[in-house]
C-alpha cells in the first residue's frame, strides 16, 4: 500500500519568496499533520486538519498558512521565507477515529532550503 | 503535554537487548505513551503505545510503571539498522508532540 506522499521533496527558494508544499495522506486517512525539523532538531508540530478542519496548531508562524481539500490531501504555503525556515517539513496522516490513540504515518520529507 | 526525559544517547552491542528508558512523571490520566524513532532524517516511525499495561508488538516491548511516571522500551535484539533516534511522547488523540529523544547507537 502506497504511504504518505510529499511533494517536492527537494525544494530552493530565496529569501521572501512563496513556497508551497503538498502532501497526499495514505487511503481513507482523514487527519493530516504538519511538522517542522530544523536542521539538528526534533520535530515541531505546526498544524493538523481533521474533516478539512483545523483540528488543532502548533507553533506555526503567521507567514505560514495550510488548508486540507476534499480529496483530504493538504498543502502548507510559506510566504515571505526567511533563512530559518530552512528545514524538513514531514506530514504525516492517521485513520479515522480522531480521539482514538494510534499511530501516524510519517511521510518522508520535504526538504526546505532558503538563500 | 507532560514533560518527558529520556537519555541523551545510548550504545547497545548488535544482537543484544535495547533497553530505552524514559520519564514522564508528569503525563495524566488519559495520555498513552507513545515510542517513535527517526532514521536520520527519514520521517518518524511508530514503534509502539501503550496506556498502562505492557505492551508487545513485532518491533518491541513496552514496559510501563504502575504508577505510569516512567516507561522502557525494549528492542529484544538490537541490529545496526536500529540505530536511530528513539522518542518517548506521552499524548491523548493523536497529536504528538517531539521533545528530545535518545540517540542509540548500535555497534557490532
Amino acid at each position: 500500500a502506497a504511504g504518505v506522499i510529499q511533494s517536492p521533496r527537494h525544494l530552493i527558494k530565496e529569501k521572501r519568496e512563496t513556497a508551497t508544499l503538498k502532501c497526499y495522506p495514505i487511503s481513507r486517512h482523514d487527519t493530516v499533520y504538519w511538522y517542522q525539523q530544523g536542521p539538528g532538531q526534533d520535530p515541531q508540530f505546526l498544524i493538523s486538519f481533521y474533516e478539512k478542519m483545523q483540528s488543532d496548531k502548533g507553533s506555526i508562524p503567521d507567514r505560514f498558512s495550510a488548508q486540507q481539500f476534499s480529496d483530504y490531501h493538504s498543502e502548507l504555503n510559506m510566504s515571505s521565507l526567511e533563512l530559518g525556515d530552512s528545514a524538513l517539513y514531514f506530514c504525516a496522516s492517521s485513520p479515522p477515529g480522531l480521539s482514538l490513540p494510534g499511530e501516524l504515518f510519517f511521510g518522508e520529507g520535504s526538504r526546505l532550503t532558503v538563500l | 503535554d507532560a514533560k518527558t526525559t529520556q537519555p541523551t544517547s545510548m550504545d547497545c552491542a548488535e544482537g543484544r537487548a535495547a533497553n530505552l528508558p524514559c520519564n514522564h512523571s508528569t503525563i495524566s490520566g488519559n495520555e498513552y505513551v507513545y515510542w517513535y524513532r527517526q532514521i536520520h532524517s527519514q520521517g518518524p516511525q511508530y514503534i509502539i503505545h501503550g496506556l498502562k499495561n505492557n505492551e508487545t508488538n513485532e518491533m518491541a516491548s513496552l514496559i510501563i510503571t504502575e504508577d505510569r511516571k516512567s516507561s522502557t522500551l525494549i528492542l529484544p535484539h538490537a541490529t545496526l539498522r536500529d540505530t536511530a533516534v528513539y522518542y518517548c511522547i506521552p499524548g491523548y488523540g493523536n497529536k504528538l508532540v517531539f521533545g528530545a529523544g535518545t540517540i542509540l547507537r548500535v555497534k557490532s
